[in-house]
């Protein structure tokens, strides 16, 4: 199936840990996303890498490390958890289209929960 | 800077009954304008979009939205709804063209039978 994924779909950990979560897309785009929904359902974007540039980097802790080997990939790797960590979090995608603005595709999302 | 206010964080309807779903945005620049639901423990899947042209824009499900420039109103309506439409919608913009998606707050959609 041609979709976004991420893995794990489930992630339990303590405070300290540090942890990654992975997300592969074989759509053909060439950017990608990760995004933070809280526990009242805010959707927030962290980062957005075109073709492995970073090229949005919102106010995300240091501890936050996204990278991106590929452009069908874009990993976020997360230092020292804490438990405001707890979320979920979404890999997206689409295709940048200069003038014209595409879709952009959301993976199914991996639940953080720290304790 | 671009921000998306849903006006209703839950809206209880009806089976068969009609709703509408209010999203007003703020922006100094062209806007494009989403819709996106997100069904129980699942992604976020687009309903329908709004970049240029027609203000009335259909999307999947039934479900169609009306850009209005002068009230900055980019509200979503269905005139009759299903069991199946229970989920949480949010509406979304980007700035001029810009990658970066700003959420609204989403608002919860359950309908009874």
């Amino acid at each position: 199936d041609t979709a976004v994924s991420q893995t794990p779909k489930y992630l339990v950990t303590q405070m300290g840990n540090d942890k990654s979560i992975k997300c592969e897309q074989n759509l053909g785009h060439d950017t990608m996303y990760w995004y933070k929904q809280d526990s009242k359902k805010f959707l927030k974007i962290m980062f957005s890498y075109n073709n492995k540039e970073l090229i949005i980097n919102e106010t995300v802790p240091n501890r936050f490390s996204p990278k991106s080997p590929d452009k069908a990939h874009l990993n976020l790797h997360i230092n020292s958890l804490e438990l405001g960590d707890s979320a979920v979090y979404f890999c997206a995608s689409s295709q940048s289209g200069g003038i014209t603005y595409n879709e952009q595709f959301f993976g199914p999302g991996t639940r953080l929960t720290v304790l | 800077a671009q921000s998306v206010t849903q006006l209703d964080s839950q809206v209880p309807v009806f089976e068969e009954a009609p709703v509408e779903l209010r999203c007003n945005y703020s922006s100094s620049v062209s806007v494009y304008l989403f819709w996106y639901v997100q069904y129980p423990n699942q992604g976020l899947q687009l309903l329908l979009k709004y970049l240029s042209g027609s203000t009335l824009v259909k999307g999947i499900n039934g479900f169609e939205a009306e850009f209005n420039k002068s009230q900055t109103s980019f509200h979503l309506r269905k005139p009759s709804v299903h069991i199946s439409d229970t989920a949480e919608y949010f509406c979304a913009g980007s700035e001029g063209g810009s990658e970066k998606l700003v959420f609204g707050k989403g608002t919860k959609l359950t309908v009874n039978p």
